[in-house]
Parts: C-alpha cells; structure tokens; sequence
C-alpha cells in the first residue's frame, strides 16, 4: 500500500502568519491525464472532516483562498497564507489515485 | 443541499457483525459517477478510507479488512449499508459515510459519524 507521510504533525501558529504542511507519497500520484490525484482535508474540533483541496490544487466550494495547494508526483504542500481562528483543527493529506486511498497521519494546526 | 447521515448500533461485542446504514439526500446512486464511501476514525487517530460502492455497482474494499466487510446499496431507499463481520475492540471508531464522484475520486460531503464501540 502507499504510505503517506506528513510533516510536521504539530503546528503552533500565530494568527496572522502563513503556515505550511507537508504531505509525502510513497509512491507517485501522478495520473495519466496530468491530474495528481491528492486531496487535503480539515477536521475540526468535534466535528466531521471536511474538503479543502482536491487533485492537488483545486480549492473545494466555499473554501477561502488563503488556502492553496501545490505539488505533483510524490511531494505535495498546503499553505495558509494568513492564518485565522478557525484554521485550528487536524489536517490530513489522502490519495485519492485509486483504490485504496490512503491518509496522512493527520498535522495538528494550533493557535 | 447533499445531505448524508450514519445509524446502527453504538455497542457490539466482539465476534457480532456489525451493519451500519448511511441515508442520504440531495443525490442519487443511479447517476453516473456517484458513489458513497466508508471512512473510519478509532478515538484519537487518523482517518481510514474502509470501503467504496460507485453508481454501477462497483465495488471497492480495504485490502486488510476485505475478508469481512460488504457494501451494498438501495437506490430506491437512497440507501448504502455496510456490513463488518468479526468485530474486535480495534474496530472501534467514529464511522463516517461520504459522497464522491468519480473521477476526481474527492470526498466532498459527509455524514456526522457515528462511534460504534466494540466491547
């Protein structure tokens, strides 16, 4: 299976400041037709997970555009460029390439 | 308005089956390239992706728990059941239901999870 790796798993951040999670594949989630299939996640305080950022670096519905995503093949990134209140939860990178997808450990963002 | 909501059993001894129901609104599974996924979470830990059923019957499980599980789907009922046979403490955890739509394969709404406790 592939593993994916996030980094860091603790983020204490300002408000404010940017902050960067970083998300490894094992192996490269780079599709035929160009698209990297890797999706981003926040889950909240007591609350289900929710979409950010699909095949890479499209921002889902509703998502504010402090929100990005790069990456491709094996090394992805999500940036916040000012980081808000509301950003605290646990973040989780997922390949999305096929089946079965897989998540990152999860990167804890605290103020 | 996508709308998805998990019922079943909170408790279940080890060794029962476990059947949990996702009912959704706002989509149907006879569209092309809808499907509901099953995604767990054990207290305190990272999400696992458990199992997926597309529009066409497609069905999709995690290698390590294949041998017990099965998804299927009631179109008119607008209904995904998953069942787990075999149930152990290790099972327990918030299980989530999630709509998705190939093939950008992405989770983009999901039910409110329910912990199902295995003891």
């Amino acid at each position: 299976d592939t593993v994916m790796t996030q980094s860091p798993l603790f983020l204490p951040v300002t408000p404010g400041e940017p902050a960067s999670i970083s998300c490894r594949s094992s192996q490269s989630l780079l599709h035929s037709n160009g698209n990297n299939y890797l999706d981003w996640y926040l889950q909240r305080p007591g609350q289900s997970p929710q979409l950010l950022i699909y095949l890479a670096s499209n921002r889902a519905s509703g998502v504010p555009d402090r929100f990005s995503g790069s990456g491709s093949g094996t090394d992805f990134t999500l940036k916040i460029s000012r980081v808000e209140a509301e950003d605290v939860g646990v973040y989780y990178c997922m390949r999305a390439l096929q089946t079965p997808y897989t998540f990152g450990q999860g990167t804890k963002l605290e103020i | 308005q996508i709308t998805l909501k998990e019922s079943g059993p909170t408790l279940v001894k080890p060794t029962q089956t476990l059947t949990l129901t996702c009912t959704f609104s706002g989509f149907s599974l006879s569209t092309w390239g809808v499907g509901v996924g099953w995604i767990r979470q054990p207290p305190g830990k990272a999400l696992e992706w458990v199992a997926l059923i597309y529009w066409d019957d497609d069905l999709r499980y995690s290698p390590s728990l294949k041998s017990r599980l099965t998804i299927s789907k009631d179109t008119s009922k607008n209904q995904v059941v998953l069942v787990m046979t075999n149930m152990d403490p290790v099972d327990t955890a918030t299980y989530y239901c999630a709509h998705t739509v190939s093939p950008h394969h992405y989770f983009d709404f999901w039910g409110q999870g329910t912990l199902v406790t295995v003891s």
